[in-house]
């Protein structure tokens, strides 16, 4: 079936410590992938998208996202949180006829 | 500047009344979506129009409906008949050139009492 995975509902990382998100997808071919942030009671904003070339990507606020073919992943990473990085954060894939999120993973950061 | 949006911000309603929420694109997107958000939860899709004048259910219709009148709007009725109907709903369109990411409004909260 076609899907898109988030391991992790909730991770909690210190401020200045790195990040890495899992988004893991189930697609017969490459999807279209995305990674989007939503802060408490507003919309989602896109932070990357890849969909062809250099497998990794860059994005707005520092964050950056590789794309791995081998393990259909497509991981959010950030070498440096800050604490207004505490969101959810949403992967997603465009799977041909539909447009699949994943579920979430929330992330806090402490002081 | 190009965008979503969608009023009101804050809805509420007495249990057994119908409500619309508004959603408009000046973006000249053909595609537009209506998701569903709970506490904790991911999304999930209500309805989907591809073109005006036609929409498709998603994963959770039971209790919404849609119209699409014109390419800018794409209100979602949220009827008597949704069982629970609070919750955070989010409208989105979809750009029409690879790779076809998604545009997401504010969001409107709807509680219902």
């Amino acid at each position: 079936a076609q899907s898109v995975t988030q391991p992790d509902i909730h991770i909690t990382v210190s401020e200045g410590a790195s990040l890495e998100l899992r988004c893991n997808y189930s697609y017969g071919a490459t999807p279209y992938l995305f990674w989007y942030v939503q802060s408490p009671g507003q919309g989602l904003q896109l932070l990357l998208k890849y969909f062809s070339g250099d497998t990794l990507v860059q994005g707005i606020k520092g964050f950056e996202a590789e794309f791995k073919r081998s393990q259909s992943s497509f991981n959010l990473r950030k070498p440096s949180v800050h604490w207004s990085d505490a969101a959810e954060y949403f992967c997603a894939a465009d799977l041909g006829q539909n447009f699949v999120f994943g579920p979430g993973t929330r992330l806090s950061v402490l002081p | 500047d190009g965008g979503i949006t969608q009023s009101p911000k804050y809805l509420f309603r007495k249990e057994g009344q119908n409500v619309t929420l508004s959603c408009e694109q000046n973006l000249n997107h053909d595609a537009m979506y209506w998701y569903r958000q709970d506490p904790g939860q991911g999304l999930r899709l209500i309805y989907y129009s591809q073109i005006v004048n036609d929409f498709q259910k998603g994963d959770i219709a039971e209790g919404y409906s849609v119209s699409r009148e014109k390419k800018e709007s794409f209100p979602l009725t949220v009827t008597s008949a949704q069982k629970n109907p609070t919750a955070f709903y989010l409208c989105a369109s979809r750009g029409d050139r690879s790779p076809y990411e998604q545009y997401f409004g504010p969001g409107t909260r709807l509680t219902v009492t």
